[in-house]
């Protein structure tokens, strides 16, 4: 069975960096084709991808975020470090680490996902 | 704005067929996938690949795709089913992207 849990901060200030952490299990980065990945919903319910990290430590981001992100392996083998930069309110919302699945070719999709973390953006 | 477009709401009475729509121009190129959630949980897969359905989800959900718009369709549909649903894909830019979410309210 495959579960992801969130954790970090609830509340972060204006122009300060997040770091989220997800700690999972059920799979291993050892097995070719994983990925951990990153999902954001805002009060308003709008969902947004934000990245993943793969099993060879490769990386993809959103082109609209990806000078602020960065995801990355914990020094925990079963864990995934996400950072945004210059937070600010709108970026409050709840955030879910997510576990990747695929098929060749075709686009990605997620499954299952974290509970997830509410941060607020606010001084 | 939302590369998927969906409805806001739809509403339906319990044992009739609730259908939600998702649409974009890059759908008829690229799979799509369906998630249901409910208030304060996080989102679960309810369709992949169109009109997968996986393990555990039940046989009233379905799935179907059609040009440019893809369909999750709810026969019976339950108290239980009330929800958010969101459609997901991909952009032409491979981007992974959501429809802004229908709730469906069961009378």
């Amino acid at each position: 069975q495959i579960t992801l849990k969130e954790s970090g901060p609830t509340l972060v200030k204006p122009t300060e960096t997040l770091t989220l952490t997800c700690t999972f299990s059920g799979f291993s980065f050892n097995t070719r084709g994983v990925g951990v990945g990153w999902i954001r919903q805002s009060p308003g319910k709008a969902l947004e991808w934000l990245g993943f990290i793969y099993w060879d430590d490769n990386k993809r981001y959103s082109p609209s975020l990806k000078t602020r992100l960065a995801i990355s392996k914990g020094t925990s083998k079963n864990q995934v470090v996400l950072t945004m930069t210059n937070m600010e309110p709108v970026d409050t919302g709840t955030y879910y680490c997510v576990h990747r699945a695929w098929q060749p070719i075709i686009p990605e999709w997620f499954d299952p996902w974290g509970q997830g973390t509410l941060v607020t953006v606010s001084s | 704005s939302h590369e998927l477009t969906q409805p806001p709401s739809v509403s339906v009475s319990p044992g009739q067929t609730a259908r939600i729509t998702c649409s974009a121009d890059t759908l008829p190129k690229k799979y799509s996938y369906w998630y249901q959630q409910k208030p304060g949980q996080a989102p679960v897969l309810v369709m992949y690949k169109d009109s997968e359905r996986p393990s555990g989800i039940p046989e009233r959900f379905s799935g179907s795709s059609s040009g440019a718009t893809v369909t999750l369709t709810i026969s019976g549909v339950q108290a239980e089913d009330e929800a958010d649903y969101y459609c997901q894909s991909a952009d032409r830019g491979d981007t992974l992207v959501f429809g802004g979410g229908t709730k469906l309210t069961v009378l």
